[in-house]
């Protein structure tokens, strides 16, 4: 595609639900990145994806959340059971994963809002 | 953890005049990027600088690295409006491909 898209655009929900947010990176890009952004603040890494390596999950920040890539393309990012601090931005980014110097895609966003 | 830190964390300037940002990171890199956003969504990437390079130009942007001290600059020379944004640093790790965000700074180009 044109670009990096995220779905949905907005999220509220309820304490305790669960919630999938969905991106489509660029086509060919191997790579796949997932931040999460509080109000005000930087981004913090939550997991890649390259090829049909395992993920790095080291950013995830409770097993309450996981990601999968599904086929090397989609990705969906589930957190279970919400708690009002996963509100936030979460960002997606891809990217070709050839190994050299890389520039991330990012796409819109989705903005989370866990009442 | 966030190993990168800017500053400052907001600068307010007039139109026409300069603006520079810095950032530090901790550990060894293969490049540094910047990264603007606007309105607390998508980033996007402005400027990339190698590990071997120190200094980098692109229209009005124009980037230092030193690795000695592990820093770099973000230098946007005759600033407009439309400049104003939130701009990242992002380091790529010589461990691996991923990237270490800074805290941001959040322009303001007033008119």
């Amino acid at each position: 595609g044109a670009g990096v898209s995220q779905s949905p655009s907005n999220k509220v929900t309820e304490k305790g639900k669960d919630v999938e947010l969905r991106c489509d990176p660029i086509s060919g890009h191997t790579a796949l990145y997932w931040y999460r952004q509080s109000l005000g603040q930087g981004l913090e890494f939550l997991i890649y994806f390259q090829g049909n390596s395992a993920p790095d999950k080291s950013g995830l920040p409770s097993d309450r959340f996981s990601a999968e890539r599904t086929g090397g393309s989609v990705s969906t990012l589930t957190i279970q059971r919400t708690q009002q601090e996963d509100s936030a931005v979460y960002l997606c980014a891809s990217s070709f994963g050839w190994g050299g110097p890389e520039t991330q895609y990012f796409g819109p966003g989705t903005r989370l809002l866990v009442l | 953890s966030q190993q990168g830190e800017e500053d400052p964390q907001a600068l307010s300037i007039q139109e026409g005049e300069n603006a520079t940002m810095n950032c530090s990171y901790k550990t060894s890199i293969n490049n540094l990027q910047w990264y603007r956003q606007n309105s607390g969504r998508g980033l996007v990437h402005l400027i990339l600088i190698r590990s071997n390079e120190r200094e980098k130009h692109s229209g009005r942007l124009r980037v230092t690295l030193d690795t000695s001290k592990k820093s770099s600059s973000l230098l946007i020379t005759a600033s407009r409006a439309a400049d104003t944004a939130s701009y990242f640093c992002a380091s790529e790790e010589t461990s691996g491909s991923r990237l270490t965000f800074g805290e941001g700074t959040q322009l303001t180009v007033n008119p």
